[in-house]
Protein backbone atom coordinates (compact mmCIF):
# COMPACT_ATOMS: atom_id res chain seq x y z
CA UNK A 1 0.00 0.00 0.00
CA UNK A 2 0.88 3.10 -0.77
CA UNK A 3 -0.84 4.89 2.06
CA UNK A 4 -1.66 8.78 1.26
CA UNK A 5 0.13 10.30 -1.85
CA UNK A 6 0.44 14.09 -3.34
CA UNK A 7 1.16 15.27 -6.57
CA UNK A 8 3.36 17.46 -7.12
CA UNK A 9 5.73 17.38 -4.53
CA UNK A 10 7.59 20.76 -5.06
CA UNK A 11 5.62 24.09 -7.31
CA UNK A 12 6.68 27.54 -8.13
CA UNK A 13 3.60 29.89 -8.84
CA UNK A 14 3.48 33.10 -10.17
CA UNK A 15 1.20 35.61 -8.58
CA UNK A 16 -3.00 35.05 -10.64
CA UNK A 17 -1.79 31.73 -11.67
CA UNK A 18 -3.75 28.90 -10.78
CA UNK A 19 -3.08 25.12 -9.79
CA UNK A 20 -4.74 21.98 -8.33
CA UNK A 21 -3.13 19.65 -5.90
CA UNK A 22 -4.01 16.24 -5.71
CA UNK A 23 -4.08 13.86 -2.98
CA UNK A 24 -4.62 10.10 -3.14
CA UNK A 25 -5.59 7.32 -0.81
CA UNK A 26 -5.65 3.85 -0.79
CA UNK A 27 -6.73 3.03 2.24
CA UNK A 28 -10.14 3.26 1.61
CA UNK A 29 -10.78 6.17 4.14
CA UNK A 30 -14.18 7.90 3.82
CA UNK A 31 -12.93 11.07 5.40
CA UNK A 32 -9.75 13.31 3.96
CA UNK A 33 -8.15 16.69 5.04
CA UNK A 34 -6.22 19.32 3.58
CA UNK A 35 -3.86 21.44 6.27
CA UNK A 36 -1.02 24.10 5.44
CA UNK A 37 1.75 24.65 7.72
CA UNK A 38 3.52 27.87 7.86
CA UNK A 39 6.43 27.92 10.53
CA UNK A 40 4.87 28.86 13.93
CA UNK A 41 1.49 28.32 13.15
CA UNK A 42 1.18 24.46 13.10
CA UNK A 43 -1.23 22.51 11.03
CA UNK A 44 -3.99 24.83 10.11
CA UNK A 45 -7.60 22.60 8.42
CA UNK A 46 -8.47 24.20 5.11
CA UNK A 47 -11.08 21.72 3.56
CA UNK A 48 -12.29 18.46 4.94
CA UNK A 49 -14.25 15.61 3.48
CA UNK A 50 -16.46 13.23 5.35
CA UNK A 51 -17.32 10.83 1.86
CA UNK A 52 -17.43 11.27 -1.95
CA UNK A 53 -19.25 14.14 -3.21
CA UNK A 54 -18.80 16.25 0.04
CA UNK A 55 -16.73 18.91 1.16
CA UNK A 56 -16.79 21.12 4.02
CA UNK A 57 -14.68 24.00 5.49
CA UNK A 58 -12.29 24.15 7.51
CA UNK A 59 -10.36 26.86 9.74
CA UNK A 60 -8.48 28.62 6.71
CA UNK A 61 -10.71 28.13 3.58
CA UNK A 62 -10.36 31.38 1.73
CA UNK A 63 -9.05 31.18 -1.32
CA UNK A 64 -8.93 27.80 -1.96
CA UNK A 65 -11.37 24.98 -3.46
CA UNK A 66 -12.04 21.64 -3.16
CA UNK A 67 -13.61 18.62 -4.76
CA UNK A 68 -14.22 15.21 -3.85
CA UNK A 69 -15.06 13.00 -6.92
CA UNK A 70 -14.02 9.84 -6.17
CA UNK A 71 -13.44 8.39 -2.83
CA UNK A 72 -9.55 7.92 -3.24
CA UNK A 73 -9.25 11.02 -4.49
CA UNK A 74 -9.35 14.87 -2.97
CA UNK A 75 -8.02 17.73 -4.80
CA UNK A 76 -7.17 21.03 -3.51
CA UNK A 77 -7.52 24.19 -5.96
CA UNK A 78 -5.98 27.25 -6.19
CA UNK A 79 -7.75 29.59 -8.68
CA UNK A 80 -5.95 32.97 -8.57
CA UNK A 81 -2.39 32.00 -6.68
CA UNK A 82 -1.09 34.40 -4.18
CA UNK A 83 2.03 35.26 -2.32
CA UNK A 84 0.15 34.26 1.23
CA UNK A 85 -0.96 30.79 0.02
CA UNK A 86 3.32 30.19 -0.03
CA UNK A 87 3.04 26.90 2.43
CA UNK A 88 3.57 23.60 2.67
CA UNK A 89 0.51 21.51 2.18
CA UNK A 90 -0.49 18.42 3.96
CA UNK A 91 -3.06 16.14 3.01
CA UNK A 92 -4.50 13.34 5.39
CA UNK A 93 -7.01 10.79 5.27
CA UNK A 94 -8.88 8.68 8.07
CA UNK A 95 -12.13 5.96 8.51
CA UNK A 96 -14.94 7.13 10.04
CA UNK A 97 -15.39 5.55 13.26
CA UNK A 98 -13.10 4.57 16.28
CA UNK A 99 -10.06 3.96 14.30
CA UNK A 100 -9.94 7.59 12.85
CA UNK A 101 -6.03 8.65 13.13
CA UNK A 102 -5.22 10.74 10.55
CA UNK A 103 -2.41 9.48 7.59
CA UNK A 104 -0.90 11.83 6.30
CA UNK A 105 0.38 12.82 2.93
CA UNK A 106 4.53 13.58 2.24
CA UNK A 107 3.67 17.07 1.70
CA UNK A 108 3.43 19.58 -1.41
CA UNK A 109 6.03 22.69 -1.26
CA UNK A 110 4.58 25.57 -2.90
CA UNK A 111 5.88 29.12 -3.13
CA UNK A 112 3.94 31.80 -4.99
CA UNK A 113 5.95 34.60 -6.11
CA UNK B 1 -13.81 26.33 20.84
CA UNK B 2 -10.62 23.51 21.04
CA UNK B 3 -7.00 24.41 21.96
CA UNK B 4 -3.81 22.49 21.77
CA UNK B 5 -0.83 24.24 24.03
CA UNK B 6 2.88 23.33 22.83
CA UNK B 7 4.32 25.91 25.44
CA UNK B 8 7.87 24.67 24.93
CA UNK B 9 8.91 26.06 21.20
CA UNK B 10 12.42 24.74 20.96
CA UNK B 11 14.12 22.30 23.13
CA UNK B 12 17.63 20.89 22.86
CA UNK B 13 19.23 18.44 24.64
CA UNK B 14 22.48 15.85 24.64
CA UNK B 15 21.78 12.49 23.64
CA UNK B 16 21.19 10.03 26.36
CA UNK B 17 19.41 12.50 27.96
CA UNK B 18 15.63 12.38 29.01
CA UNK B 19 13.19 14.68 27.50
CA UNK B 20 9.90 15.61 28.25
CA UNK B 21 7.44 17.73 25.93
CA UNK B 22 4.41 18.96 26.67
CA UNK B 23 1.16 18.85 25.83
CA UNK B 24 -1.95 21.24 27.28
CA UNK B 25 -5.24 21.13 25.72
CA UNK B 26 -9.29 22.29 26.27
CA UNK B 27 -12.30 20.96 25.02
CA UNK B 28 -15.40 20.86 25.82
CA UNK B 29 -15.97 17.72 24.97
CA UNK B 30 -16.68 14.92 27.27
CA UNK B 31 -15.24 12.39 24.46
CA UNK B 32 -11.96 13.21 22.62
CA UNK B 33 -8.96 12.00 21.38
CA UNK B 34 -5.15 12.98 21.80
CA UNK B 35 -2.64 12.35 19.35
CA UNK B 36 1.25 12.35 18.78
CA UNK B 37 2.75 13.40 15.28
CA UNK B 38 6.70 13.87 14.94
CA UNK B 39 7.55 15.24 11.97
CA UNK B 40 11.26 14.86 10.93
CA UNK B 41 13.65 16.95 8.77
CA UNK B 42 12.34 15.34 5.53
CA UNK B 43 9.26 16.95 6.57
CA UNK B 44 6.55 14.19 6.56
CA UNK B 45 3.93 13.77 9.55
CA UNK B 46 4.59 10.38 11.08
CA UNK B 47 2.01 9.04 13.64
CA UNK B 48 3.09 8.16 16.99
CA UNK B 49 0.46 7.38 19.58
CA UNK B 50 -3.65 8.32 20.15
CA UNK B 51 -5.32 7.88 23.15
CA UNK B 52 -8.61 8.46 23.79
CA UNK B 53 -10.42 10.34 26.62
CA UNK B 54 -11.62 7.46 28.50
CA UNK B 55 -8.36 5.95 28.53
CA UNK B 56 -5.88 7.48 31.21
CA UNK B 57 -3.03 4.83 31.43
CA UNK B 58 0.28 5.73 30.72
CA UNK B 59 1.59 4.16 27.64
CA UNK B 60 5.07 3.03 27.40
CA UNK B 61 6.64 1.91 23.72
CA UNK B 62 10.41 1.11 23.87
CA UNK B 63 12.10 4.74 24.99
CA UNK B 64 8.94 6.55 24.45
CA UNK B 65 5.78 7.12 26.83
CA UNK B 66 2.93 8.87 27.02
CA UNK B 67 1.58 10.68 29.98
CA UNK B 68 -1.88 11.75 30.22
CA UNK B 69 -3.94 13.59 33.11
CA UNK B 70 -7.81 14.67 32.50
CA UNK B 71 -6.89 16.75 35.86
CA UNK B 72 -4.52 18.96 34.51
CA UNK B 73 -5.95 18.41 30.88
CA UNK B 74 -2.40 17.51 29.81
CA UNK B 75 -0.93 14.95 27.73
CA UNK B 76 3.25 14.76 27.76
CA UNK B 77 5.81 12.72 26.04
CA UNK B 78 8.83 11.57 27.49
CA UNK B 79 11.62 10.25 25.74
CA UNK B 80 14.07 8.33 27.27
CA UNK B 81 17.56 7.87 26.22
CA UNK B 82 17.12 10.61 23.44
CA UNK B 83 19.03 9.83 20.41
CA UNK B 84 20.26 11.93 17.50
CA UNK B 85 17.50 10.59 15.21
CA UNK B 86 14.79 11.75 17.77
CA UNK B 87 15.60 15.13 16.42
CA UNK B 88 12.24 16.46 14.91
CA UNK B 89 9.21 18.83 15.29
CA UNK B 90 6.71 17.00 17.54
CA UNK B 91 3.02 18.14 17.49
CA UNK B 92 0.53 17.38 19.30
CA UNK B 93 -3.21 16.79 18.15
CA UNK B 94 -7.27 17.19 19.80
CA UNK B 95 -9.69 15.66 18.15
CA UNK B 96 -13.68 15.66 19.10
CA UNK B 97 -15.86 12.89 19.36
CA UNK B 98 -18.45 14.37 17.51
CA UNK B 99 -19.59 14.00 14.02
CA UNK B 100 -16.56 16.31 12.15
CA UNK B 101 -13.55 14.31 13.38
CA UNK B 102 -11.27 17.33 12.78
CA UNK B 103 -7.59 17.32 14.43
CA UNK B 104 -6.43 20.62 16.34
CA UNK B 105 -2.79 21.03 16.41
CA UNK B 106 -0.05 22.92 18.41
CA UNK B 107 1.95 24.67 17.15
CA UNK B 108 4.88 21.97 17.70
CA UNK B 109 7.81 22.09 19.22
CA UNK B 110 11.41 21.40 17.91
CA UNK B 111 13.76 18.71 19.51
CA UNK B 112 17.45 19.06 18.47
CA UNK B 113 19.88 15.98 20.12
CA UNK B 114 22.64 17.01 20.27
CA UNK B 115 26.10 14.17 19.77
Amino acid sequence: NAGVTQTPKFRVLKTGQSMTLLCAQDMNHEYMYWYRQDPGMGLRLIHYSVGEGTTAKGEVPDGYNVSRLKKQNFLLGLESAAPSQTSVYFCASSYSNFAWTQYFGPGTRLLVL
Amino acid sequence: AQKVTQAQTEISVVEKEDVTLDCVYETRDTTYYLFWYKQPPSGELVFLIRRNSFDEQNEISGRYSWNFQKSTSSFNFTITASQVVDSAVYFCALGNGGSNYKLTFGKGTLLTVNP
